[in-house]
């Protein structure tokens, strides 16, 4: 099953509004990463959050990460037409076994900016 | 400029008519791996690679090979591809030991099989 389940799968706001988007994952984790994919193209690493932190920023993207929930958050502040992609948050597991240094995605919020 | 390259970037080929991807990146990364993206699914692990030969499965494998004969080189082979397969797919590559540092994407491959 998914490791990292993004909630909601779609987000429909106005430029300069906030918009956060919630991830949701089931087993210990190393790190947490966003990432953002603009319309059939390559994912492009926004931010990595590691188990021991519980907030990070970068520009106007905010990340929690609440391990005792096993939940995570991205929060993109005054958004912009050019924010609308979708965002995929990714679960890093421990170093052995057959999950060595394995990203394991979820499903994805497709995030619509309007002008 | 740090990339990761796949070519082609289209494909439409024809049940059972085996097919290469390639992959190359310029950064010395040692990991390099291989997803398929569907509607619904997310992005799924096909194969990933440590280093040079050195491969293991991830988590959607069947009907795919790969090869890690040069650091910067990991094709993804469909021996006999199928209708199934039809499928966006990426590969990425990061550096570093354990999985701490981000993963840089390759444009992506879209591959059509009728």
């Amino acid at each position: 099953s998914q490791q990292g389940e993004e909630d909601p799968q779609a987000l429909s706001i106005q430029e300069g509004e906030n918009a956060t988007m919630n991830c949701s994952y089931k087993t210990s984790i190393n790190n947490l990463q966003w990432y953002r994919q603009n319309s059939g193209r390559g994912l492009v690493h926004l931010i990595l959050i590691r188990s021991n932190e519980r907030e990070k920023h970068s520009g106007r993207l905010r990340v929690t990460l609440d391990t005792s929930k096993k939940s995570s958050s991205l929060l993109i502040t005054a958004s912009r037409a050019a924010d609308t992609a979708s965002y995929f948050c990714a679960t890093a597991h421990n170093a052995g076994g057959t999950s060595y240094g394995k990203l394991t995605f979820g499903q994805g919020t497709i995030l619509t900016v309007h002008p | 400029e740090a990339q990761v390259t796949q070519n082609p970037r289209y494909l439409i080929t024809v049940t059972g008519k085996k097919l290469t991807v390639t992959c190359s990146q310029n950064m010395n990364h040692e990991y390099m791996s291989w997803y398929r993206q569907d509607p619904g699914l997310g992005l799924r692990q096909i194969y990933y690679s440590m280093n040079v030969e050195v491969t293991d499965k991830g988590d959607v494998p069947e009907g795919y090979k790969v090869s890690r004969k040069e650091k910067r080189n990991f094709p993804l082979i469909l021996e006999s591809p199928s209708p199934n397969q039809t499928s966006l797919y990426f590969c990425a590559s990061r550096g570093g030991g354990l999985a701490e540092y981000e993963q840089y994407f390759g444009p992506g491959t879209r591959l059509t099989v009728t």
